[in-house]
């Protein structure tokens, strides 16, 4: 079946360092899956954060980019400058056939002043 | 507006007893899914509706059963709890296959 891996956590860094999450995937169900990175702040549900449906692009959103690469398999999540608000749980996820959804394990992301 | 709600957002449940989760949502979104997360392991898909009909996975198909009386709503409904359905149960809705999935905030059941 499809699964996800990814940088497992915690990950701690300090405010305006930089940050790179890993993911890699495999798809069984579907040939080239879409690609996402959801979040989830704390007290809140989970939120699309970006997403990329094509091999080769790259999404981003609130300065985090994430770029689809079909050789090594991977969709790796990066900030060039971090910030406290930035503390959250990051899950990569795909979605294969049917639009169902692996996630990883999540990644929980702390960010120091 | 993109809201999916869940309710009610913490349940308590005994062992034997039936539970049933609610998850609307007012996009007029033709699918939606159900997902179980326990501490430190992934979110995983549970069944979902495209339109009227039901899909379940196959390893939690006796497990979990789910009704969908109109566009707005699904249940998720557990015919007898087990300690190892202590879980949070999120809901998601899309407007098609392929399209984004919006979560709700979630129901975080415990059984005793």
């Amino acid at each position: 079946g499809d699964s996800v891996t990814q940088t497992e956590g915690p990950v701690t860094v300090s405010e305006s360092e930089s940050l790179i999450i890993n993911c890699t995937y495999s798809a069984t169900s579907i040939a080239y899956p879409n690609l996402f990175w959801y979040v989830r702040y704390p007290g809140e549900g989970l939120q699309l954060l970006l997403k990329v449906i094509t091999a080769g692009q790259k999404g981003s959103s609130r300065g985090f980019e994430a770029t689809y690469n079909k050789e090594t398999t991977s969709f790796h999540l990066q900030k060039a400058s971090v910030q406290e608000s930035d503390s959250a749980v990051y899950y990569c996820a795909l979605a294969g056939s049917f639009n169902k959804l692996t996630f990883g394990a999540g990644t929980r992301l702390a960010v120091c002043p | 507006d993109t809201t999916v709600k869940q309710n009610p957002r913490y349940k308590l449940a005994r062992v034997g007893k039936p539970v049933n989760l609610i998850c609307s949502q007012t996009m007029n979104h033709d699918t939606m899914y159900w997902y179980q997360k326990k501490p430190n392991q992934a979110p995983k898909l549970l069944l979902f509706y495209y339109d009227k009909i039901l899909n379940r996975e196959a390893d939690t198909f006796e497990k979990f059963q789910s009704s969908r009386p109109n566009n707005s709503f699904c249940s998720l409904y557990i015919g007898s709890a087990g300690l190892e359905y202590s879980a949070m149960y999120l809901c998601a809705s899309s407007r098609g296959l392929g399209y984004e999935q919006y979560f709700g905030p979630g129901t975080r059941l415990t059984v005793l």
